[in-house]
């Protein structure tokens, strides 16, 4: 069985400009994790996806972060405009709704913002 | 809110030495509480859990136990090896699912083992 498949691996890009994320969660998990990884930090909780609804959004900058999962599968992270205080790794997961021991994560996406 | 803190690292130890890599955390009710490891260029694994109190996880030679008077979980290993070389991550889930099944995850304790 495959694992949560992430891509890009790394993105180095300039301030001010675009970036996206992509995420193919393990077949027949519903629930979907974005997670922020700062260097040298645990992972922090970026927005929950139940199926293809945004359940829990609030530590989401919604200023320049947005996140779709069109039809409750894969989904995107999009950063616009990237900032340098961007630069982390992000962290896709899955899990089935109400998973009590824990989820697969993916590999992550290293990003630097210069 | 739920917190999560872990022994600054790194912890740097020979071969064939004795781990502990202290956890605590501070929540409402009873969490699940799990250790993830991260390897070098990889993500987190899940390594091992424990859903309730006095319940004891292991894995690979790793152990925790969920200690409810201490609100503690310390993960332990008796004998490291050179591949045991990672970033361990504790993390706890709050009681009956909720916040979502958000995990809430410490800072990390990198560890190096020396051949």
């Amino acid at each position: 069985e495959a694992g949560v498949v992430q891509s890009p691996r790394y993105k180095i890009i300039e301030k001010k400009q675009p970036v996206a994320f992509w995420c193919n969660p393990i077949s027949g998990h519903n629930t979907l994790y974005w997670y922020r990884q700062n260097l040298g930090q645990g992972p922090e909780l970026l927005i929950r996806y139940e199926n293809e609804e945004a359940v829990d959004d609030s530590q989401l900058p919604k200023d320049r972060f947005s996140a779709e999962r069109l039809k409750g599968v894969d989904s995107t992270l999009k950063i616009q405009p990237a900032e340098l205080g961007d630069s982390a790794v992000y962290l896709c997961a899955s899990s089935y709704p109400g998973e009590a021991y824990g989820y697969t994560f993916g590999s992550g996406t290293r990003l630097t913002v210069v | 809110g739920d917190s999560v803190t872990q022994m600054e690292g790194p912890v740097t130890l020979s071969e064939e030495a004795f781990l502990t890599i202290n956890c605590t955390y501070t929540a409402t009710g009873y969490p699940s509480l799990f250790w993830y490891v991260q390897y070098p260029g990889e993500g987190l694994q899940l390594l091992l859990k424990a859903t309730k109190a006095d319940d004891k996880g292991s894995n690979k030679g790793f152990e925790a136990t969920y200690r409810k008077e201490t609100t503690s979980f310390h993960l332990e290993k008796g004998s490291v090896q050179v591949s045991d070389s990672a970033v361990y991550f504790c993390a706890l889930r709050a009681p009956n699912n909720n916040a979502g099944n958000m995990l809430t995850f410490g800072g990390g304790t990198r560890l190096m083992v020396k051949p």
